[in-house]
């Protein structure tokens, strides 16, 4: 059983630049979750999926950023025109249906705006 | 924005020590939960209160609940130095219980 992977780990971009990122939950999870957090802060909500639908957006998801879940697995998150405001850890979490509030997040995306 | 506050911001113990974190909230909750997370690393999710418990037990970790004052506690008994790391409490609330809300964590150090 392997957990929620994150891919790239880091990110290097200039300022302008579109990035994307990539999270695969675990299988079994039909929930998926995107969040940001910087240094010597809590993470913070973006998005949520349940299966392909994007159910909630949090204010902090301006209209550069958009995620995507096609087919209800992995999912996407796109930077698009990157400004040094975006640079933070960005953390994918998922979690089941059963009635479970647990969630179980992946080991991050680390972009660094130039 | 951040939902609760944690206290103390940083707290540094000697092994076998207990360690107690406190989080403050701001709105009513459906449940709490407490994350730990390793430098530089993902969170793992530690245990989870409903808000119509009042204390709850996993291992090491005892966590309890007051509504009425909006605020939870997390006891470490007999920390070891592999509990070094940030702890967070996340509340998820009525009607948007999926989205988890941080405070801004204990980083707590656990001295050998």
């Amino acid at each position: 059983d392997t957990g929620v992977s994150q891919d790239p780990r880091h990110k290097i971009t200039k300022r302008g630049q579109n990035v994307t990122f990539r999270c695969d939950p675990i299988s079994e999870h039909n929930r998926l979750y995107w969040y940001r957090q910087t240094l010597g802060q809590g993470p913070e909500f973006l998005t949520y999926f349940q299966n392909e639908a994007q159910l909630e957006k949090s204010r902090l998801l301006s209209d550069r950023f958009s995620a995507e879940r096609p087919k209800g697995s992995f999912s996407t998150l796109e930077i698009q025109r990157t400004e040094q405001g975006d640079s933070a850890m960005y953390l994918c979490a998922s979690s089941s249906q059963a009635g479970s509030y647990e969630q179980y997040f992946g080991p991050g995306t680390r972009l660094t705006v130039t | 924005s951040q939902q609760g506050e944690e206290d103390p911001q940083a707290l540094s113990i000697q092994e076998g020590e207990n360690a107690t974190m406190n989080c403050s909230y701001k709105t009513s909750i459906n449940n709490l939960q407490w994350y730990r997370q390793n430098s530089g690393r993902g969170l793992v999710h530690l245990i989870l209160i409903r808000s119509n418990e009042r204390e709850k037990h996993s291992g090491r970790l005892r966590v309890t609940l007051d509504t009425s004052k909006k605020s939870s506690s997390l006891l470490i008994t007999a920390s070891r130095a592999a509990d070094t790391a940030s702890y967070f409490c996340a509340t998820a609330n009525y009607g948007s219980a999926r989205q988890l809300t941080f405070g801004s964590g204990t980083q707590l150090t656990v001295l050998p």
